[in-house]
């Protein structure tokens, strides 16, 4: 099992704002660093340090954390965000990297 | 552009061995940490190992501690991973991404990702 949690599945209508999380108690001390996974695909980094974006991501995805949760939201989400994501960040320990088990967003 | 390529996937009988190398181009190889991370069919991202700029800091997942190892070669912008005692479990895609540049440590991000290697573990 994962050190991060998120939830397995949230769906969002075409053109609205959805929020997935991702929880843990190493959040606390450490960045969130946040992917998107197309099927078939590599993932792409979206988020990087709670809330620094990467040159080429649309501003649409931002990022952010409190105590033990880091959140990304997608305001106004489109079709082709239909994906899975992950975050990441380390253990409670600090020695080892982990990742949340991916969130499974839907675009109705 | 950064390019990341993995190679030396393939199938491989339980408790035998096998090598996944990632060439890198497109950037200063020898700057930056570099990991390995793993997809098993229908799963999650793993982490499985990190290396830093310089080899200086080395980790690796309790999973495959002991069976793994990661190198570099900066004179060839090479990554590999040498796998020894495969498991059914080791069943996955691996993944080559890019950390962080220069550091302490490998850092915990993953910047730019190859496509992937298969490594199917099976009798």
């Amino acid at each position: 099992s994962s050190e991060l949690t998120q939830d397995p599945a949230v769906s969002v209508a075409l053109g609205q704002t959805v929020r997935i999380t991702c929880q843990g108690d190493s959040l606390r001390s450490y960045y969130a660093n946040w992917y998107q996974q197309k099927p078939g695909q590599a993932p792409i980094l979206l988020i990087y340090a709670n809330d620094n974006r990467p040159s080429g991501i649309p501003d649409r995805f931002s990022g952010s954390s409190s105590r033990n949760t880091a959140s990304l939201t997608i305001t106004g989400a489109q079709a082709e965000d239909e994906a899975d994501y992950y975050c990441n960040s380390r253990d409670s320990s600090g020695s080892h990297l982990v990742f949340g088990g991916g969130t499974k967003l839907t675009v109705l | 552009e950064v390019q990341l390529v993995e190679s030396g996937g393939g199938l491989v009988q339980p408790g035998r061995s096998l090598r996944l190398s990632c060439a890198a181009s497109g950037f200063t190889f020898g700057d930056y940490a570099m990991h390995w991370v793993r997809q098993g069919p229908g799963k999650g991202l793993e982490w499985v190992s990190s290396i830093g700029w310089n080899s200086g800091t080395i980790g690796y997942a309790d999973s495959v501690k002991g069976r793994f190892t990661i190198s570099r070669d900066n004179a060839k912008n090479s990554l590999y991973l040498q796998m020894n005692s495969l498991r059914t479990e080791d069943t996955a895609f691996y993944y080559c991404a890019r950390g962080i540049f220069g550091g302490d440590d490998y850092g915990d991000l993953f910047d730019y990702w190859g496509q992937g290697a298969l490594v199917t573990v099976s009798s």
